[in-house]
């Protein structure tokens, strides 16, 4: 079956780490993004990507960072950087930007 | 720019009542429209979407929403809800054209109550 494949599930990181988040996508999408979710803000935009080898910035990348060396995966990294790192985090892929949206299942990460 | 209001963060209704959750939308060109569902700790599936022609659309379990232009709204309703329906539902925006960023609303949890 095709989708959207998020890994871990649940993760953990101790202050100070950098933690990269898996998404891999066999839907044959162009477009990947991803997507922080807290509660009572819905979900805001990190980065997202239209095509391999490129990527931009979302309205909230500051402490993250991507790369999309093939089409089908798009791996996100939460840095030191990033102050507030606790959240569920969603990889979603589209035919095109604006096209309707496959999400992932989530990956919950805790700094603990 | 686009923006998406759910006015209701949360809605609590009886089972086998009828649902409206509300979405308004901002945007200075035209738009596609969806509606999304989220259950606990999974990812967001679509429930329906507008994209043209027949400003009411509905999925297969029930829910409709009616595209309305003139009050910038897509609002969700279903005449009988069940437990099942107990969830998170998201309304978002993009624009047909230009930049075609997707917008989410902050979401509007749907609580049934038996």
């Amino acid at each position: 079956d095709g989708g959207i494949t998020q890994s871990p599930k649940y993760l953990f990181r101790k202050e100070g780490q950098n933690v990269t988040l898996s998404c891999e996508q066999n839907l044959n999408h162009d477009a990947m993004y991803w997507y922080r979710q807290d509660p009572g803000q819905g979900l805001r935009l990190i980065y997202y990507s239209q095509i391999v080898n490129d990527f931009q910035k979302g309205d909230i990348a500051e402490g993250y960072s991507v790369s999309r060396e093939k089409k089908e995966s798009f791996p996100l990294t939460v840095t030191s950087a990033q102050k507030n790192p606790t959240a569920f985090y969603l990889c979603a892929s589209s035919v095109d930007r604006g096209y309707e949206a496959f999400f992932g299942q989530g990956t919950r990460l805790t700094v603990v | 720019a686009q923006s998406v209001t759910q006015l209701d963060s949360q809605v609590p209704v009886f089972e086998e009542a009828p649902v409206e959750l509300r979405c308004n939308y901002s945007s200075s060109v035209s738009v596609y429209l969806f509606w999304y569902v989220q259950y606990p700790n999974q990812g967001l599936q679509l429930l329906l979407k507008y994209l043209s022609g027949s400003t009411l659309v509905k999925s297969i379990n029930g829910f409709e929403a009616e595209f309305n232009k003139s009050q910038t709204s897509f609002h969700l309703r279903k005449p009988s809800v069940h437990i099942s329906d107990t969830a998170e539902y998201f309304c978002a925006v993009s624009a047909i054209r230009g930049y075609q960023k997707v917008t989410f609303g902050i979401g509007t949890k749907l609580q049934v109550i038996p």
